[in-house]
């Protein structure tokens, strides 16, 4: 089945700062991968997603790029505010309703 | 459109009993999905309903259950738990797209 890597499980920015995130999947198949931001005590959000015949999106401060031949997509946010601090999880599918397989997460604090 | 809701929110049982917990999704959707998250694994998918019928199952055990009615409400059931079931319990609902969770359910097994 799928596995999905992700690093790293944490990450200290200065606010202004960017923050990347990269996560490996090992399922060729997969062709939907989302980020969700998780605060602490509330339910997973969605904040971007990208499907494999897509390279780059971005939304705002928010990017996503995938590398389909290697395997691997990053999450990159730009000028970060202390309201970016959250765990970040990575997800990998093989449709866009179907079994998601998450990364293990990435607690980001952003200091002032 | 009201958001994906889960009922009850809150959960304290003992070991060997059952609790069966509740996802309404958002109006329209017909996938529904549950995942278990626990700070030691992560967020694990149990299994996806649509129309009625389990389209995906994850590696749980059979204890672990579900079903889906025609309205798409789903519920999921969990017998004999375990203390290692204690966690949060997330669903989550599709249209043809994106996934939208649910506020889950915190299971805590005594």
């Amino acid at each position: 089945g799928e596995n999905v890597e992700q690093h790293p499980s944490t990450l200290s920015v200065q606010e202004g700062d960017s923050a990347v995130i990269k996560c490996t999947y090992s399922d060729s198949a997969s062709n939907y991968f989302p980020w969700y931001k998780q605060e602490l005590g509330k339910r997973p959000q969605l904040i971007i997603d990208i499907r494999s015949n897509v390279g780059e999106k971005k939304d705002q401060r928010i990017a996503v790029t995938l590398n389909k031949t290697a395997k691997h997509f990053s999450l990159h946010i730009t000028e970060t505010q202390p309201e970016d601090s959250a765990v970040y999880f990575c997800a990998a599918s093989p449709s866009t309703a179907s079994k998601l397989t998450f990364g293990t997460g990435t607690r980001l604090q952003v200091t002032l | 459109k009201a958001g994906v809701t889960q009922t009850p929110r809150y959960l304290i049982k003992t070991r060997g009993q059952q609790v069966t917990l509740s996802c309404s999704p958002i109006s329209g959707h017909r996938s529904v999905s549950w995942y278990q998250q626990t700070p030691g694994q992560g967020l694990q998918f149990l299994f996806e309903y649509f129309s009625e019928t389990q389209r995906n199952k994850g590696n749980f055990p059979g204890r672990f259950s579900g079903r889906q009615f025609s309205n798409s409400r789903s519920e999921m059931n969990v017998s004999t738990l375990e203390l290692g079931d204690s966690a949060l319990y997330l669903c989550a609902t599709s249209a043809s797209d994106t996934q939208y969770f649910g506020p889950g359910t915190r299971l805590t097994v005594l």
